[in-house]
């Protein structure tokens, strides 16, 4: 049981470049996040899915876009970066999808550098 | 939208002492208080969490208190170890079960030996 993995955990990018960040859960959990650490900025939500095929926006998704491939899948992909994404992006999922809040449980991260 | 504000941004303590972190939040529908440890180079890993229609919660060293009053809460770390030096996230959220976390920015905790 690996719980949630990342790919790639570390990446250079330049200014205009786009790649998709990968994120992967084996815990059949019914929703998956993206957030992004900066130093000194705690954890902000990017973008959210509640269930296979809806997405919804987070506190900061201006630059990104997503896609919940299947419900183990939930991939973060930047059209144009710029450095202001240069982050640290986190992938989380938990095993509810209403009710009442349950553990997120969080990925080792994916190390992101624009110059 | 929610806003969650923590202190201090660091925290040093010797060894045994005890540690605490506090949070207050803005959004009085908020309902879920997690806390989380993030290591060097890790994601963030809970550590206790409390809902709103409770006060209190122990976990063997750890407790978090919530006073929804003020719109705020707390973790205490007992009798501290050196594998407790790490930065410390409170966070919460005021939506149902798939919404996301509002976190505050973080307090290293250092403790010495």
């Amino acid at each position: 049981n690996a719980g949630v993995t990342q790919t790639p955990k570390f990446q250079v990018l330049k200014t205009g470049q786009s790649m998709t960040l990968q994120c992967a859960q084996d815990m059949n959990h019914n929703s998956m996040y993206w957030y992004r650490q900066d130093p000194g900025m705690g954890l902000r939500l990017i973008y959210y899915s509640a269930s296979e095929g809806t997405t919804d926006k987070g506190e900061v998704p201006n630059g990104y876009n997503v896609s919940r491939l299947n419900k183990r899948e939930f991939s973060l992909r930047l059209e144009s970066a710029a450095p202001s994404q240069t982050s640290v992006y986190f992938c989380a999922s938990t095993r509810a999808s209403g009710g009442f809040q349950e553990t997120q449980y969080f990925g080792p991260g994916t190390r992101l550098l624009v110059l | 939208g929610e806003n969650v504000e923590q202190h201090p941004s660091t925290l040093s303590v010797q060894e045994g002492d005890s540690a605490v972190i506090k949070c207050t939040y803005s959004d009085s529908a908020s309902n879920y208080f997690p806390w989380y440890k993030q290591e060097l180079g890790k994601g963030p890993q809970l550590i206790i969490d409390i809902r709103s229609n409770v006060g209190e919660k122990k976990d063997q060293r750890i407790a978090v208190t919530l006073n929804k009053t003020a719109k705020h809460f707390s973790l205490h770390i007992t009798e501290t170890q050196p594998e407790d030096s790490a930065v410390y996230f409170c966070a919460a959220s005021a939506g149902g079960g798939a919404d996301g976390l509002t976190f505050g920015k973080g307090t290293h905790l250092i403790i010495q030996p």
